[in-house]
């Protein structure tokens, strides 16, 4: 099946420090959504990408679809303690369903 | 507004009994779908449902049963119960299934023994 793969699995950074995660399919996608999961708790919508090339921002978060619509990254700048959690793409091929990338888990060392 | 609820919690069940988790929204979502979380995995599609009667599998949807009889509600079952399906299940829905940003449920720890 289709597969929309995440990197890295695992990220430690300081406080303040900037944070990447990037999401890979090799089959086009329709859109692409982020999500970020609290520990504990249930996965939240963030954004969605649908043109591409496209970028969005939310204050420090920094979201990119590639041009050929098969890549995308979240950029985080100066991570806070507040940004602990895992991030998670979804992809969508088609009309079809959500397929989330395996996400990566962000840890901040104060 | 209460958008996606789930019962149980946490449930505990020995190897070989059934079990319904349920899920409701208020959102009058058409799209709803079941997914698992285990680590390393990220959320994996069991079930989904686009509309009321209309249900289809997802990625792993062996010893699963779906069913939509409502817009409302999307319960999922386990047959008979194995330690491999000891996980977290989320329930979530979506307007349509072009509108997918999906909101979530609080989700359901599983654990089987």
């Amino acid at each position: 099946g289709q597969q929309v793969m995440q990197i890295p699995q695992y990220q430690h950074v300081q406080e303040g420090e900037d944070f990447t995660t990037y999401c890979n399919s090799s089959t086009t996608l329709s859109n692409i959504q982020w999500y970020k999961q609290r520990p504990g708790g249930h996965p939240v919508f963030l954004i969605q990408l649908v043109k591409s090339g496209e970028v969005k921002k939310q204050k420090r978060l920094t979201f990119q679809f590639g041009e050929a619509k098969k890549n995308s990254s979240l950029h985080i700048t100066a991570t806070q303690t507040t940004d602990v959690g895992t991030y998670f793409c979804a992809g969508v091929f088609g009309n079809e369903k959500l397929t989330f990338g395996t996400g990566t888990r962000l840890t901040i060392i104060p | 507004n209460a958008g996606v609820t789930q019962t149980p919690k946490f449930q505990v069940l020995k190897t070989g009994q059934s079990m319904t988790l349920q899920c409701a929204q208020d959102m009058n979502h058409e799209y709803m779908s079941w997914y698992r979380q285990d680590p390393g995995m990220g959320l994996r599609l069991i079930h989904y449902s686009v509309g009321a009667g209309i249900t289809d599998q997802g990625e792993v949807p062996n010893g699963y049963n779906v069913s939509r009889s409502t817009t409302e509600d999307f319960p999922l079952r386990l047959l008979s119960a194995a330690p491999s399906q000891t996980s977290v299940y989320f329930c979530a829905s979506s307007r349509t299934q072009l509108r997918p940003e999906a909101f979530f449920g609080q989700g359901t720890r599983l654990t089987v023994v």
